[in-house]
């Protein structure tokens, strides 16, 4: 199954911005890069997701450069409501042949007072 | 919309003992997940599906099995429990997008297995 690293943990204050990257060597040629949220004793949601270049919603921004090897979640301005777990998703190959979200150790968010 | 509906949300087993943690979803989602989540850990793939009468192993199957008999129910399987099932289990589902990669994934809000 593919393979995502992020860093274990962040620590940040109430509102600055917060820049989390992945790095995600292995991407496959037509795989898209999800990110997703995860508070504590809750299934992960959805956040964003991208092919190439800066996608942008309601919540966040996604930067992804040329080689797709890597990818930034940014969440401007957080707020204490934005602790959680962030999971980086690509997709790998399973030995049945199908392509599967597989989940890295994710990078755990604490925003300060 | 109720989306993807797990029970029980909690249970204690002893070792040895089986059990099925039941998952159901109402979106007409073809692919279906089971996850599970150590403390501490991201989440693990047990076994998937793609449709109904299709299942195939993720990483880490041992000790589990599933079925898939309609597009709505992925019932998981625990065989004989041991302690290290003891684990948080998520059920999700996502659509089929027409290409080779589904759709964003939606869960349930898991089961909390302690294997005694």
């Amino acid at each position: 199954l593919a393979k995502t690293t992020q860093p274990i943990s962040m620590d940040s204050y109430e509102g600055q911005e917060v820049n989390i990257t992945c790095s995600h060597n292995n991407i496959a040629t037509n795989d898209y890069i999800t990110w997703y949220q995860q508070f504590p004793s809750q299934g992960p949601r959805f956040i964003i997701q991208g092919y190439k270049t800066k996608v942008t919603n309601e919540v966040a921004s996604l930067f992804i450069p040329a080689d797709r090897k890597s990818s930034t979640l940014s969440l401007p301005r957080v707020s204490l409501s934005d602790t959680a777990v962030y999971y980086c998703l690509v997709h790998g190959p399973t030995s049945g042949g199908s392509y599967i979200p597989t989940f890295g150790r994710g990078t755990s968010l604490i925003v300060h007072p | 919309n109720a989306g993807v509906t797990q029970t029980p949300k909690f249970r204690i087993l002893k070792i040895g003992q089986s059990m099925t943690l039941q998952c159901t979803q109402d979106m007409n989602h073809n692919y279906m997940y089971w996850y599970r989540q150590d403390p501490g850990m991201g989440l693990k793939l047990i076994y998937y599906s793609v449709g109904a009468g299709i299942t195939d192993k993720g990483e880490v199957p041992n000790g589990y099995n599933v079925s898939r008999s309609t597009t709505e129910d992925f019932p998981l399987r625990l065989e004989l429990a041991a302690p290290s099932q003891t684990s948080v289990y998520f059920c999700a589902s996502s659509s089929d997008t027409g290409t080779s990669l589904p759709g964003e994934l939606f869960f349930g809000e898991g089961s909390r297995l302690t294997v005694l």
